[in-house]
């Protein structure tokens, strides 16, 4: 069965220090990985995802993820935390299986809220 | 370009009553997803509509039902509501199915059963 898992609901990290958001999952297929940020007052936003190639991938405000199969693993890295990533961070995950039709569904993890603290 | 909408973006409802929320995609994006967040549960998907078909549908009662117009856009339907039903609906558009495209987020509908 898909799944995916954010095995820490709180994340606390000092302004200039690098913070990893931690991220696994459970598919049967190929795993198409994405991770989401939710502001303050503000809706989801795309960050990055992995469908295929590079394991790592770079996406916006300075966040980059690794994707590592072995691990089933997609943790979400920064080298040097801001103040204004505070934020509520989702993992999600779609199973294309083996045929890639993608007919299954996508799947969020709770999430993790990440406080970077001046 | 314009980003997702919804409407309205509060309502308050009592036990038993139905609700219809409304999204609006952004312009060439054919699918379009809604969620349930809540703070215990977090974000869960409720179902997904490309090009007006239902591609997918999570783990819902029937009391919540969906449709989506040529033009894409997307009505939620949620009847005989409880006190669970208290949560903040987000609707997503994308060029392809979710999950292969990357998703925008409305603001939400915050819905609260009284």
């Amino acid at each position: 069965a898909q799944s995916v898992a954010q095995p820490e609901d709180q994340v606390n990290v000092a302004e200039g220090n690098p913070l990893t958001v931690k991220c696994t999952y459970s598919v049967s297929g190929n795993p198409y990985l994405f991770w989401y940020v939710q502001y303050p007052n503000r809706g989801l936003q795309f960050l990055l995802k992995y469908i295929t190639g590079d394991n790592l991938v770079k996406g916006s405000y300075g966040f980059e993820a690794e994707f590592n199969k072995s691990q089933t693993s997609f943790h979400l890295k920064k080298p040097s935390a801001l103040v204004s990533d505070s934020a509520l961070y989702f993992c999600a995950v779609r199973d294309m299986g083996p045929d890639q039709t993608g007919a299954n569904n996508l799947f969020f993890g709770t999430g993790t809220r990440l406080t970077v603290i001046p | 370009k314009a980003g997702v909408t919804q409407t309205p973006r509060y309502l308050i409802k009592t036990r038993g009553q139905q609700v219809t929320l409304s999204c609006s995609p952004i312009s060439g994006h054919r699918s379009v997803s809604w969620y349930q967040q809540t703070p215990g549960q977090g974000l869960q998907f409720l179902f997904e509509y490309f090009s007006e078909t239902q591609r997918n549908k999570g783990n819902f009662p029937g009391r919540f039902s969906g449709r989506q117009f040529s033009n894409s856009r997307s009505e939620m339907n949620v009847s005989t509501l409880e006190l669970g039903d208290s949560a903040l609906y987000l609707c997503a558009s994308s060029m392809g199915l979710a999950g292969v495209d990357e998703q925008y987020f409305g603001p939400g509908t915050r819905l609260t059963v009284t």
